[in-house]
């Protein structure tokens, strides 16, 4: 079974500083799909950035950058010039990649999440 | 835009009510999901469902059910409410063909059981 941990509970970061979330995963397969979700106290999940396994290059969006180390089965998120809405629970996430298009049952393709980082950017 | 809408952004219920928590979305989603989220558990699936009628348990049924009658709604049930209940509740979706999408949540509700 895959499994996600994230083993910082909290963080913080002057704003306009540059902060690393860390997350590590472990599994077997060798497709698959990462994710980092941001939840602000709005409450609402928002989807920051993915990577696809067979992708070697790190996944880039605006402020937000991944290092995507394969063989050690780490995923850190990077935020550069944190920003006072950057305020959230950061939670990693794991996702087995099946064959598309196809009717599935089971557990097989469900998003897995780690426990989640408090992050809280400091003016 | 996908939008998954929860009904209730709160809701507030007495032990022993049957409680019913109703998710909606418009984009055609195959996959809908509950997860059940705790400070320091992070987010728990309770169930979901692949097509409409198929429901499937997750990691933590035990107290709830669910119905998907047409596709575009996922509702949780809540038997019979107990107080260890009371969490935020969020519901997503997502499709077969935009795995690499990931999922679409809702807003979440926070239910309170006293």
């Amino acid at each position: 079974a895959q499994t996600v941990t994230q083993s910082q509970p909290e963080m913080s970061v002057q704003e306009a500083e540059t902060v690393t979330l860390s997350c590590t995963y472990d599994t077997s397969e060798n497709n698959y799909y990462l994710f980092w979700y941001k939840q602000p106290p709005s409450r609402q999940m928002i989807l920051v950035i993915r990577q696809e396994a067979y992708k070697q290059q790190n996944a880039t969006e605006n402020r937000f950058s991944v290092n995507f180390q394969k063989a050690a089965k780490s995923f850190s998120l990077k935020i550069s010039d944190s920003q006072l809405g950057d305020t959230a629970m950061y939670f990693c996430a794991f996702m087995k990649r099946t064959h598309q298009g196809m009717n599935y049952g089971g557990s097989q393709g469900n998003l897995i999440f780690g426990k989640g980082t408090k992050l809280s950017v400091k003016p | 835009d996908v939008k998954v809408t929860q009904s209730s952004r709160y809701l507030v219920k007495r032990t022993g009510e049957k409680v019913f928590l109703e998710c909606v979305q418009d984009m055609d989603h195959e996959n809908m999901f509950w997860y059940r989220q705790d400070p320091g558990l992070g987010l728990r699936l309770i169930y979901f469902s692949y097509d409409v009628k198929m429901k499937e348990k997750g990691d933590i049924p035990e107290g709830y059910s669910v119905s998907r009658e047409k596709k575009e709604r996922f509702s949780l049930i809540l038997e019979s409410a107990s107080t260890n209940q009371t969490s935020m509740y969020l519901c997503a979706s997502t499709t077969y063909g935009q795995p690499n999408y990931g999922y679409t949540f809702g807003s979440g509700t926070r239910l309170t059981v006293v």
